[in-house]
């Protein structure tokens, strides 16, 4: 069964970078595509973007909304992938999700929840 | 971007009783591939959501048989055959299509 894991600090100040990271098991990391989604408390999904290494070193597709301050990266020796949020308001506080798919998310973590605040 | 549009955003159903979820996108979703890359999943209270169904009509392993998608192009449809209290939660669409990958706004599913 595969299982997707979230991990990283709940608490980020005003202008700083949130940063996550999502730990696979149950599939090659190699072998898929992978996903940062988040979720403001109340509100619906957002995608952040994914990344693969497919065919690839490590490529990334970004939402555009965001696409100037993320930054996604994967350890493929730790089976992990990452996110990094730069300029964090108030309005980047929300549960983050990361999901495995290329045109489908079938498999999702837990989610964690990011609060900016200072 | 593609803009995904659910109705209704509430739907209160009695127990037992069918339910049916619609959601439009502004722009066709048939891929490259011939495929059509509408999902659908489902977000109980405080959970994480969990795919129903992808490529329009292909129900998750596990997922009860209640639940049927259909639809083409740009117009798609959710269906509860018999409304149960487990079915409770948000339902969103979402596509895997076009860039960016998004969610309809979601339809809270409650039992009157």
């Amino acid at each position: 069964q595969v299982q997707l894991q979230e991990s990283g600090p709940g608490l980020v100040k005003p202008s700083e970078t949130l940063s996550l990271t999502c730990t696979v098991s149950g599939d090659s990391i190699s072998s898929s595509f992978w996903n940062w989604i988040r979720q403001p408390a109340g509100k619906g999904l957002e995608w952040i973007g994914r990344i693969y290494t497919i065919y690839t070193s490590g490529s990334t597709n970004y939402n555009p909304s965001l696409k100037s301050r993320v930054t996604m990266s994967v350890d493929t020796s730790k089976s992990q992938f990452s996110l990094r949020l730069t300029s964090v308001t108030a309005a980047d506080t929300a549960v983050y999700y990361c999901a495995r798919g290329e045109h489908d998310f079938d498999f999702w973590g837990q989610g964690t929840l990011v609060t900016v605040s200072s | 971007d593609v803009v995904m549009t659910q109705s209704p955003l509430s739907l209160p159903v009695t127990l037992g009783q069918p339910a049916s979820i619609s959601c439009r996108s502004s722009q066709s979703l048939v891929y490259s591939d011939g495929n059509t890359y509408l999902n659908w999943f489902q977000q109980r209270p405080g959970q994480s959501p969990r795919r129903l169904i992808y490529k329009v009509s292909n129900r998750d392993s596990g997922v009860p048989d209640r639940f049927s998608g259909s639809g083409s192009g740009t117009d798609f449809t959710l269906k509860i055959s018999r409304v149960e209290a487990e079915d409770v939660g948000v339902y969103y669409c979402m596509q895997g299509t076009l860039w960016p990958r998004n969610f309809g706004q979601g339809t809270k599913l409650e039992i009157k």
